[in-house]
């Protein structure tokens, strides 16, 4: 079975600091993704990587930053967290190619910044 | 990419056959229909895609209208975990990008 761990299910930040989000998948896919889910607005994605040290930006990525450095590994960086980035994150990878609309996701990451 | 539009919500009685519908009437004909669902504090979890013909799984089956404006999603003996937000997607395959919708939420009743 596919499986994408994220490196913690909550998390509490205070305004202003920097957090990094990790994920993990071991089905050695080419893509991740990372997602920001809110109430009324489904998932938007956020960043999106094919490949190691290859990034593309999705519909939001003020505010964010990615660094993919491990085929396995994908991070998401807020450079200086804001209350306005309280939300569900959601990491997913899928192969490269015929198979890429298959992602499959992480159980996701519940941050409060206060 | 097409957009679809599903209704909000939905009840199904336990092992009856739930069918969710989607509309999606400004397809084109390089879109594929994908069907993913949510289970609550989950990630959500890909079930079946289709771009013509009706397809199976062992988790559902997807039937395509010959016009291709409309879908439905056949969950045929559904249980109390089939409780989920189900979200009905199109997308070109050339495409790496997803764009989830609102989604269906269904409630199985006992």
């Amino acid at each position: 079975d596919v499986k994408v761990t994220q490196s913690s299910r909550y998390l509490v930040k205070r305004t202003g600091e920097k957090v990094f989000l990790e994920c993990v998948q071991d089905m050695d896919h080419e893509n991740m993704f990372w997602y920001r889910q809110d109430p009324g607005l489904g998932l938007r994605l956020i960043y999106f990587s094919y490949d190691v040290k290859m990034k593309e930006k999705g519909d939001i990525p003020e505010g964010y930053s990615v660094s993919r450095e491990k085929k396995e590994r994908f991070s998401l960086i807020l450079e200086s967290a804001s209350t306005n980035q309280t939300s569900m994150y959601l990491c997913a990878s899928s192969w490269y190619g015929a198979r890429s609309y298959e992602q499959y996701f992480g159980p996701g990451t519940r941050l409060t910044v206060t | 990419d097409a957009k679809t539009t599903q209704p909000p919500s939905m009840d199904c009685a336990e092992g009856r056959a739930a069918n969710l519908p989607c509309n999606h009437s400004t397809i084109s004909g390089n879109e594929y229909v994908y069907w993913y669902r949510q289970i609550h504090s989950q990630g959500p979890q890909y079930i079946i895609h289709g771009l013509k013909n009706n397809e199976t799984n062992e988790m559902a089956s997807l039937i395509i209208t010959e016009d291709r404006k409309s879908s439905t999603l056949i969950l045929p003996h559904a249980t109390l975990r089939d409780t989920a937000v189900y979200y009905c997607i199109v997308k070109a395959d050339s495409n790496y990008q997803l764009i989830w919708g609102a989604g269906t939420k269904l409630i199985i009743k006992p």
